[in-house]
């Protein structure tokens, strides 16, 4: 089982729906949760971090937790073509690695 | 623009070569990560800096090493580059304290090709 998993994808949505990306994990100490979007040939741009269970919104973006069933989601909103990126799940535990997911590659057609 | 910066951008090396990487954190961090990302996959722990000090590392062999400067800069050093050393490699930079680290930014990488 690997530590983070994430569905490849990819994620097809049309312009102004919503998107949902999903991600579980194994570690069940794990205590700090991040989701990066890495558009094609670029670096991950950090878009959202939670640390605790419930939702956290941050404008189109919204993060969920749910430390019992070890699961972190993310939802965007009136989604964009510009949106269209690999979305990258993350988890640290209680020291300092900080474990990836795959990715989800997220296609937003126009 | 995270203010993390990396250079080399790209850089080509022959197997059995070594290589440096550097990396500068953005201003008021002082802990540097530093990740490798093949094609397709999530970028891969190699080890943390923190105080000039590794404080995390995960499943690398030892010819992959790193320092901490008193700036909070740093560098990663490969030896005896081998072909599937090929990959992004990216430095995060962020804020910890002695009891845990805050959220990672990320440089924009440094693509390393081995031949």
């Amino acid at each position: 089982q690997k530590e983070v998993e994430q569905n490849s994808g990819p994620l097809s949505v049309p312009e102004g729906a919503i998107a949902s990306l999903n991600c579980t994990y194994s570690d069940r100490v794990s205590q700090s949760f991040f989701w990066y979007r890495q558009y094609s040939g670029k670096s991950p741009e950090l878009i959202m971090s939670i640390y605790s269970n419930g939702d956290k919104e941050d404008g189109r973006f919204t993060a969920q937790l749910n430390k019992a069933s070890q699961y972190v989601s993310l939802l965007i909103r009136d989604s964009q073509p510009s949106d269209s990126a690999t979305y990258l799940c993350a988890v640290r535990g209680g020291g300092f690695k900080t474990i990836f997911g795959a990715g989800t590659r997220l296609f937003v057609k126009a | 623009e995270t203010g993390v910066t990396q250079s080399p951008t790209h850089l080509i090396k022959t197997r059995g070569q070594q290589v440096t990487l550097r990396c500068s954190s953005q201003s008021g961090h002082n802990t540097v990560s530093w990740y490798q990302q093949a094609l397709g996959q999530g970028p891969q722990f190699i080890f943390q800096y923190y105080r000039e000090e590794e404080n995390g590392r995960g499943n690398f062999p030892p010819r992959f090493s790193g320092l901490q400067f008193p700036n909070y800069s740093s560098e990663l050093n490969v030896n005896a580059l081998e072909l599937d050393d090929s990959a992004l490699y990216l430095c995060a930079s962020s804020f910890s304290t002695g009891t845990g680290t805050y959220e990672q930014y990320f440089g924009p990488g440094t693509r390393l090709t081995v031949t």
